[in-house]
């Protein structure tokens, strides 16, 4: 595997199940992103880890936890959602360094979910 | 507060034909980080230029090229030629404030490129 990968690419789930998404990255990378992208909407950055730590959690709801056991593997655990969360669930990663700007996001192929 | 306005909600132009993307962005600092990504029907966004606020050189790449003027706050993105194959939702987005984790993205322009 190269890149990004995200699994499953696509789940459907009712509202009162609990279903996790994955994401590994192959780039030696050392952040991971989740960003959430509905019909319309520009895409909306949920959670930043670095070094595996959470830095950044954008005012997600906590129906959405995420997990990140080590640099190369995120996951968003996903429970009790509502219709309104189906949307496309992107995955990214990138390489931080102390100096000079942000890494490049690479992002996976996405995880399309639909809530019933 | 940083902010990326992609105006053109969606374009069709005729292949061979030339096509301007444009991308106008807000930000109060003085260093930042401009990117283009494209995304195909497949999903994945796919890199395709960073440019830091430092370098206002224009660059090209086959038939992409861009044009940054800090003057007007604009990335703009030229496919020149373009073919179906480049029928995508673009995405320009920026990243500054000291928090470079965070991309501020713009609500994308889908081109249409009709054969």
């Amino acid at each position: 595997e190269t890149g990004v990968t995200q699994t499953p690419r696509h789940l459907v789930m009712g509202m009162t199940n609990k279903k996790s998404l994955k994401c590994e990255q192959h780039l030696g990378h050392n952040a991971m992103y989740w960003y959430k992208q509905s019909a319309k909407k520009p895409l909306e950055l949920m959670f930043v880890y670095n070094f595996k730590e959470q830095t950044e959690n954008n005012s997600v709801p906590s129906r959405f936890s995420p997990e990140c056991p080590n640099s190369s593997h995120l996951f968003l655990h996903l429970h009790t959602l509502q219709p309104e969360d189906s949307a496309l669930y992107l995955c990214a990663s990138s390489q931080e360094v102390l100096a000079g700007g942000p890494g490049t996001q690479f992002f996976g192929p996405g995880t399309r979910l639909t809530v019933l | 507060a940083q902010k990326v306005t992609q105006a053109q909600t969606e374009i069709s132009v005729v292949e061979k034909e030339d096509v301007t993307l444009d991308c106008v962005y807000e930000t109060r600092d003085t260093t930042y980080y401009l990117f283009w990504y494209k995304q195909p029907p497949s999903g994945e966004l796919v890199f395709l230029i960073r440019r830091n606020s430092f370098d206002e050189q224009n660059e090209i790449s086959g038939r992409y090229s861009w044009n940054f003027q800090k003057s007007t706050s604009s990335f703009n993105f030229t496919i020149t030629a373009s073919q179906v194959v480049d029928s995508a939702v673009y995405f320009c987005a920026l990243s500054g404030g000291g928090n470079f984790n965070k991309f501020y993205f713009g609500s994308g322009t889908k081109l249409n490129v009709k054969p």
